[in-house]
């Protein structure tokens, strides 16, 4: 079936410093998302992205949407304590949502 | 209410057991969407409900698993005979479907523990 491969698996940086983290698939999606997880919380979506070679932004985060529609990254620049969390891609053709495995995040001060 | 709300928060349940976890939408969100998430795991896809479609159960583990969804709103998630692999975090999420986008916004989630 179709699946997401998101990389790193785990991050641990110096506050201050740029992160980036992607995800492939083998697939062709119309529809990507970036969704930030807290502990004991629901994910919460960062960034839609509907158009392949899309770049948006929203504050310190930027995600695009591969020009294959196989493959976006979400980059986070001037790392902050509370971006620590654990980051999920998505992506869906016909609505339905498949998410990758998540990258943890881990913000040293 | 503005949000995705499920019910219950935290549920411990005996082997065995038939547990049913519910999920109110939001309002006029026309799909709704059931996940799975172990402790440190993603988000295994478990059901999804569009509109009235059928819904597609492609990622549901078992035939233990059910899902409903009455009047195009609430919905039900239920285990019967629970296992204690069944043990994880149950996630809903809707979203506007069809035209509106795949924008999907979450609910707190119910964790179930079977004992």
């Amino acid at each position: 079936g179709q699946q997401l491969n998101q990389s790193p698996q785990s991050m641990f940086i110096q506050e201050g410093e740029d992160v980036s983290m992607n995800c492939t698939s083998s697939s062709i999606f119309n529809t990507w998302l970036w969704y930030k997880q807290d502990p004991g919380e629901g994910p919460v979506l960062l960034i839609a992205l509907y158009k392949a070679g899309e770049l948006t932004s929203n504050g310190r985060l930027t995600a695009q949407f591969g020009i294959t529609r196989k493959d976006s990254f979400l980059n986070i620049s001037a790392s902050i304590p509370s971006d620590v969390g654990i980051y999920f891609c998505a992506a869906s053709n016909t609505g339905k949502l498949i998410f990758g495995q998540g990258t943890t995040l881990q913000v040293k001060p | 209410g503005a949000g995705v709300s499920q019910s219950p928060s935290n549920k411990v349940t005996e082997k065995g057991k038939d547990v049913e976890l519910r999920c109110d939408p939001i309002s006029g969100h026309t799909a709704l969407y059931w996940y799975r998430q172990s402790l440190g795991q993603g988000l295994e896809f478990l059901i999804y409900f569009q509109g009235n479609s059928a819904p597609d159960k492609s990622g549901l583990p078992s035939d233990r698993f059910s899902a409903e969804r009455t009047g195009g709103s609430v919905s039900t998630l239920t285990i019967q005979r629970t296992q204690q692999e069944d043990s994880a975090v149950y996630l809903c999420a809707s979203s506007l479907g069809g035209q509106g986008g795949t924008e999907a916004f979450f609910g707190q989630g119910t964790r179930l523990t079977v004992v």
